[in-house]
């Protein structure tokens, strides 16, 4: 069965530094993956998609890579801040119009 | 733009009472729309999928009779939860697509709602 893992629960990085999350995926590829941010008592908010014809996407500080040999997306949030903190989602799609979330990555930006 | 409020944030009621919670998309027009649970620190659980106009597609162990969703129109959604005990608490959240808007199949998600059973 289809399987998608973000690397860690938790990540803590330096303020400043670039945040890199990682989500891995077996067997079928998404036709494409979206990247949401939650904070904690709030809904999801939308961040980024990417399509698996493409090999990245950028939004200000934000940036998506797609590897399909790898079987892998990165989230990059380059110049981090403590306002970055957040649970982040890797939320993929194959095709139809429901979203499966995880538990994400829970990222804290040390000042 | 893509903007989607709930209503309550936040709800306390007693065992056995019917609670129900609005989702609007306010600058958009939602052809589907979607109700999702979360309990703490764990993902976001899909109930339920509806489309203006039609019933709502359950997913499976979600008690269609005890969760009734209404999508009377394209910019409002209603759940309501029936005789709800303590362990319907939750964070109920829902979103909104159209697939005319940004890429086309990315969600927007109301703020949630706190649902606390006593």
């Amino acid at each position: 069965s289809q399987k998608i893992e973000q690397n860690s629960e938790a990540l803590n990085i330096q303020e400043g530094k670039t945040a890199t999350l990682t989500c891995n995926y077996t067997n079928y590829s998404p036709a494409y993956l979206q990247w949401y941010r939650q904070d904690p008592g709030r809904g999801p908010v939308f961040l980024l998609l990417i399509r698996e014809n493409e090999k990245e996407k950028r939004k200000e500080r934000l940036k998506v890579t797609f590897d399909t040999t790898l079987k892998q997306s990165l989230f990059h949030i380059t110049a981090s801040q403590p306002a970055d903190s957040a649970t982040y989602l890797c939320v993929p799609n194959f095709g139809n119009e429901k979203l499966t979330f995880g538990t994400g990555t829970r990222l804290t930006i040390i000042p | 733009g893509a903007v989607v409020s709930q209503h309550p944030s936040w709800v306390i009621c007693k065992s056995g009472t019917s609670v129900k919670i609005e989702c609007r998309s306010l600058d958009f027009q939602a052809t589907t729309m979607f109700w999702y649970r979360q309990f703490p620190k764990q993902s976001l659980m899909l109930m339920a999928t509806s489309n203006e106009g039609s019933k709502a597609t359950y997913e499976q162990g979600v008690e269609k009779d005890k969760f009734l969703i209404n999508h009377a129109s394209l910019t409002l959604s209603t759940l309501t939860v029936t005789s709800a005990h303590p362990e319907d608490s939750s964070f109920y959240i829902c979103s909104a697509r159209n697939p005319g808007l940004g890429a086309g199949n990315e969600q927007f998600f109301g703020p949630g709602t706190r649902l606390t059973v006593l």
